[in-house]
């Protein structure tokens, strides 16, 4: 699986879009991209995934450019309770099944 | 529709005895992977296993370590004879399938060996 780089930690005010940059240079055309945030110590959330086009679901937006080298997941109004290590994960659509979790990005909501 | 499940979510050893951590997976789902955390540090692959089969086990430890998922009840993951570098959180995620399918996560059980 490509491997990811995420900036360590982000601020993002309270009812402000949070915007989380990914870089997956490496990335195959058959890996996808997924995103997980883990909230303290509880267990990764699964937040969004896609291959090549922009995806939209209720939790937040995930665009990835044309090249497919990078990624941004969007968080539209962060709320105080989005305060997490987020996770970009690519992984190949057949082969290796496990996830590979680097070490995210620490996401802070100010009040 | 529950999510993953995992018992207990905190459990105490002493150095030497046995730790069973059991994860019953979604509903429909037959797949299930296990990965660890240890404080301070980000998730890693355990081992992967359908009913009754292992299917990949590369990232768990040669010794002391274990897995099944038999036919019936929860997916158990044994730990004999724990050490204190065995205190980590420990997370059982489940997948209706491989390929594609996106793999949803337990609350985990927190071991903490005195």
């Amino acid at each position: 699986d490509a491997k990811t780089t995420q900036p360590p930690s982000m601020d993002c005010a309270e009812g402000r879009a949070a915007n989380l940059p990914c870089n997956h240079s490496t990335i195959s055309g058959n890996e996808y991209v997924y995103w997980y945030r883990q909230i303290h110590s509880q267990g990764p959330q699964y937040i969004i995934h896609g291959l090549k086009n922009n995806e939209t679901n209720e939790m937040a937006s995930l665009i990835i450019t044309e090249d497919r080298k990078s990624s941004t997941l969007i968080l539209p109004h962060a709320t105080l309770r989005d305060t997490a290590v987020y996770y970009c994960i690519v992984r190949v659509a057949a082969g290796a099944n496990n996830l590979f979790f680097g070490t995210g990005t620490r996401l802070t909501v100010i009040p | 529709n529950a999510g993953v499940m995992q018992n207990p979510r905190h459990l105490v050893r002493r150095r030497g005895q046995e730790a069973r951590l059991r994860c019953s997976p979604m509903k429909g789902h037959s797949h299930v992977y296990w990965y660890r955390q240890l404080p301070e540090e980000g998730l890693k692959f355990m081992v992967y296993l359908q009913k009754e089969n292992i299917i990949d086990e590369s990232g768990m430890p040669k010794e002391r370590f274990s897995a099944e998922f038999p036919k019936e009840g929860p997916s158990i993951l044994r730990i004999q004879q724990v050490v204190r570098g065995d205190s980590a959180a420990y997370f059982c995620a489940s997948s209706r399938g491989t390929v594609t399918d996106t793999q949803y996560f337990g609350p985990g059980t927190r071991l903490t060996v005195l």
